[in-house]
């Protein structure tokens, strides 16, 4: 594990359905972000947190709902998604925001499939 | 015109051999260059960064940029089976809060037994 633990690992999900993913870093950092990762693309930046303070979001649809209830915890709700919406979901962290250019942490990820 | 372009491969080579993956990018005001790995059902992993141009190794990788003409390259000596994943380079300006790595779009590298 690289301190960057991400659940499920896998997940199928209705397009009427309402999940939830969970991220949970181990390492400290202050900064913690979504990416999605679909295939031959580059990552996609979604949502960033400094502080459990949401600094960013990428013009991402409402049916991604991010929460950061402390530095260690971020969570991603999911609800009437697309098809289009399957996707490898990574988190990452970093230091603080500004050492993002350092190197961030990213957990496994969230296969997501929805149907 | 993408910010960030890489060739997504997949690239074959023998094990043994000396591997080459490039980057090109679209902005010369970039700083900091990175290179990331990335296994089947894994996240990247930062492998190495680099700071303006010039070279930088550790071990059997080194990365170089050349600003001149915004071209970065990762160069993996010996190449072992072990080294076969999907290497992700990353751009960044480097300045104040802007903290955006500007991503290409991964290399698919297998090496042969």
């Amino acid at each position: 594990e690289t301190g960057v633990t991400q659940t499920p690992r896998h997940l199928v999900m209705g397009m009427t359905n309402k999940k939830s993913l969970k991220c949970e870093q181990h390492l400290g950092h202050n900064a913690m972000y979504w990416y999605k990762q679909s295939a031959k693309k580059p990552l996609e930046l979604m949502f960033v947190y400094s502080l459990e303070e949401r600094v960013e979001n990428n013009s991402v649809p409402s049916r991604f709902s991010p929460e950061c209830p402390n530095s260690s915890h971020l969570f991603l709700h999911l609800h009437t998604l697309q098809p289009e919406d399957s996707a490898l979901y990574l988190c990452a962290s970093s230091q603080e925001i500004s050492y993002g250019a350092y190197g961030y942490t990213f957990g496994s990820g969230t296969r997501l499939t929805v149907v | 015109q993408k910010e960030v372009e890489q060739d997504p491969g997949p690239l074959s080579v023998p094990e043994g051999a000396i591997v080459s993956l490039n980057c090109t990018y679209s902005n010369s005001a970039f700083q900091y260059f990175m290179w990331y790995r990335q296994y089947s059902r894994k996240g990247p992993e930062l492998l190495m960064y680099t700071y303006s141009s010039g070279n930088k190794e550790d071990g059997r990788f080194t990365a170089q940029v050349d600003k001149s003409s915004k071209y970065i390259s990762l160069f993996i000596r010996d190449s072992q089976p072990s080294d076969s994943a999907t290497y992700l380079c990353a751009v960044n300006l480097g300045r104040g809060s802007n903290y955006q790595l500007i991503w290409g779009a991964g290399t698919k590298l297998i090496i042969k037994p």
